[in-house]
């Protein structure tokens, strides 16, 4: 078993849609929980950025945690053609990151 | 503008010659680190470095080598013994007490042919 399972899609919505991007694990250390977004050939940019359990967002954009569960979702409201990239999920006890595969996502017009 | 410049942003090489791929940073971060990535997989870490003069093996750390002689760089050589050099490999780096939050170069697209 991967140490964090995130399902590579690829997801295919259309404009105006809410996204649902989700990530599993199995280290109960993690403290630190991010979303990276990646451009095809362009390095990661942090998105989201949680320490521990709870929601956070910021404009369209909805980071959860479950510690309990070892589950983080993140969450597009309105989704723009723009949100079209690679969604990676990473989390970290201190120097120990991890990340999952990537989603690959498109928005249509 | 602070950053991370990773050069070149392509390189094809020939098999059996080894190569080094260039990462400098400006942001006055302790902590840098090389990821390589494949499709489907996650990156996988392959040398992070918390000090100058120090680095420690990542996951995957057979047939790379790096160094760490300035803050501000870390160069990763990719040798002729590592068996599939052929990656997209990622230049990061944080504050040593960061929780994670790391800031990642744009990438060098490595080919072996």
């Amino acid at each position: 078993q991967k140490e964090v399972e995130q399902d590579p899609g690829p997801l295919s919505v259309p404009e105006g849609a809410i996204v649902s991007l989700n990530c599993t694990y199995s280290n109960s250390a993690f403290q630190y929980f991010m979303w990276y977004r990646q451009y095809s050939r362009k390095g990661p940019e942090l998105l989201m950025y949680t320490y521990s359990s709870g929601n956070k967002e910021d404009g369209r954009f909805t980071a959860q945690v479950d510690k309990s569960s070892k589950y983080i979702s993140l969450f597009i409201r309105d989704s723009q053609p723009s949100d079209s990239a690679t969604y990676l999920c990473a989390m970290s006890a201190l120097h120990d990151m991890r990340f999952g595969a990537g989603t690959r996502l498109t928005v249509k017009p | 503008d602070g950053g991370i410049t990773q050069s070149p942003k392509y390189l094809f090489r020939k098999e059996g010659q080894n190569v080094t791929l260039s990462c400098e940073q400006n942001l006055n971060h302790d902590a840098m680190y090389w990821y390589r990535q494949d499709p489907g997989q996650g990156l996988r870490l392959i040398y992070y470095s918390q000090i100058v003069n120090d680095f420690q093996k990542g996951d995957i750390a057979e047939g790379y080598s790096v160094s760490r002689e300035k803050k501000e760089s870390f160069p990763l050589t990719v040798t002729s013994a590592q068996k599939n050099p052929t990656a997209f490999y990622l230049c990061a780096s944080n504050f040593r007490t960061s929780g994670g939050e790391l800031f990642f170069g744009e990438g060098s697209r490595l080919t072996v042919l």
